[in-house]
């Protein structure tokens, strides 16, 4: 059984570009979070996709946008990227959406914006 | 007042030792709580669940103090292979996604 994959683990990009990162939730999972997480913080959501719809949003702003498809994987965009979005971006898979359950974590994908 | 907040850390201790991480949390209404352990350059893993009457599960020990919007995990016996972040995390409350603490460092020491 696959746990939550992400891809790419590793990018470089410059400022300005966009970036599209993925992920795979868990088998069995529809419910899919992301989150980023800068060095020596603790992850910060980002949005939260359900039923293929955002259901949550955190603090961030417009260029940041997902989508979910039919399968249940989803899609992180991040356009006019800048320096600050250097991050490890973390995919989570849940099994409902109020995440009172264990949510699992992809390895991340560890963006570096030049 | 930050959602969740934790001890800053790092903590550096000799193996054997016990070792104690505090967190708290602002909304008084938070459904669930979890500890989640992140060793370096690697995702959050849960490490456990944490539950009005306290939990254990071999060495390691959470408490949850409602009253004082407090949560605790206590490590025993501290292995090298303790070394890692520990992540307090909160959920607020229903159909609300989980918050993170900023992490505490723990270095266990040979």
């Amino acid at each position: 059984d696959a746990g939550v994959t992400q891809s790419p683990t590793h990018l470089i990009k410059t400022r300005g570009q966009q970036v599209t990162l993925r992920c795979s939730p868990k088998s069995g999972h529809d419910t899919v979070s992301w989150y980023q997480q800068a060095l020596g913080q603790g992850p910060q959501f980002i949005f939260q996709y359900y039923e293929e719809e955002e259901r949550q949003r955190g603090n961030f702003p417009d260029r940041f946008s997902g989508h979910q498809f039919p399968n249940y994987s989803s899609e992180l965009n991040v356009n006019a990227l800048l320096l600050g979005d250097s991050a490890l971006y973390l995919c989570a898979s849940s099994l409902d959406p109020e995440m009172n359950t264990e949510a699992f974590f992809g390895q991340g994908t560890r963006l570096t914006v030049v | 007042r930050k959602e969740v907040e934790q001890d800053p850390g790092p903590f550096n201790v000799p193996e054997g030792a016990t070792v104690a991480f505090n967190c708290t949390y602002s909304n008084s209404a938070s459904q669930s709580f979890f500890w989640y352990r992140q060793d370096c350059r690697k995702e959050p893993k849960l490490l456990m669940s944490v539950y009005s009457s306290g939990n254990e599960d071999g060495r390691f020990t959470a408490q949850l103090n409602r009253a004082s919007q407090y949560i605790s995990l206590l490590i025993r016996d501290s292995k090298l292979s303790d070394s890692a972040t520990y992540l307090c995390v909160v959920n607020p409350r229903e159909n609300t996604p989980l918050v993170f603490g900023k992490g505490t460092r723990l270095s266990v020491i040979a």
